[in-house]
């Protein structure tokens, strides 16, 4: 089993649409994780810091299930400029967290 | 500030040459890396520093060197490179080894 696994997509919603990805890992003992998003062609951001429960930012929420072992990053009212592939990225289990693994990202496209 | 910054932007390089990929942070960040990214793959890390004449190993480091000796500068040396390392090639830093900023990054082609 990989460490981190995503759906690649592509999610296609229409603007406004409400949208959730899934992300599994199999590193039971991760404390934090982490939603970046990458735009075609650029450099990763950073979204969101998961530590506990879960998080919401403005239109974004990353809630997190310890038991079932997933992230997950809900977008409400999707816009155009929500295109992008999202990458859930999760501690190594061997050396701690200055070693992240990233899984390959999914890939959102917001149509109007 | 400017950030990460990462040299060059696009390069071309034919097999067995060598080069180095360049990455400066005026953030006074502590934390290093350098990733590589492959179609189809997550990002994947080379090497990592915690400090200044600190580096360590990422999950594929051969081919690649690296050294850190100051805060600011994390050069990332190709030995001798092959088509197998044609990749885009990632700096980040972080000032606490949680959430990093990416530089730009590196489109290299091996040929």
């Amino acid at each position: 089993r990989k460490e981190v696994e995503q759906d690649p997509g592509p999610f296609n919603v229409p603007e406004g649409a409400t949208v959730a990805f899934n992300c599994t890992y199999s590193n039971s003992a991760s404390q934090s994780f982490f939603w970046y998003r990458q735009d075609c062609r650029k450099e990763p951001k950073l979204l969101m810091s998961v530590y506990s429960s879960g998080n919401e930012d403005g239109r974004f929420t990353a809630q997190l299930n310890r038991a079932s072992q997933y992230i997950s990053l809900l977008i409400r009212d999707s816009k155009l400029s929500d295109s992008a592939t999202y990458l859930c990225v999760v501690p190594s289990r061997d050396t701690g967290f200055q070693k992240l693994v990233f899984g390959t990202g999914t890939r959102l496209l917001v149509s109007p | 500030n400017a950030g990460v910054t990462q040299t060059p932007k696009f390069q071309v390089l034919k097999t067995g040459q060598s080069m180095t990929l360049q990455c400066a942070q005026d953030m006074n960040h502590e934390y290093m890396s350098w990733y590589r990214q492959d179609p189809g793959m997550g990002l994947r890390l080379i090497h990592y520093s915690v400090g200044a004449g600190i580096t360590d190993q990422g999950e594929v480091p051969n081919g690649y060197n690296v050294s850190r000796s100051t805060t600011e500068d994390f050069p990332l040396r190709l030995l001798s490179a092959a088509p197998s390392q044609t990749s885009v090639y990632f700096c980040a830093s972080s000032p606490t080894g949680w959430g990093y900023t990416f530089g730009s990054g590196t489109r290299l082609t091996v040929v």
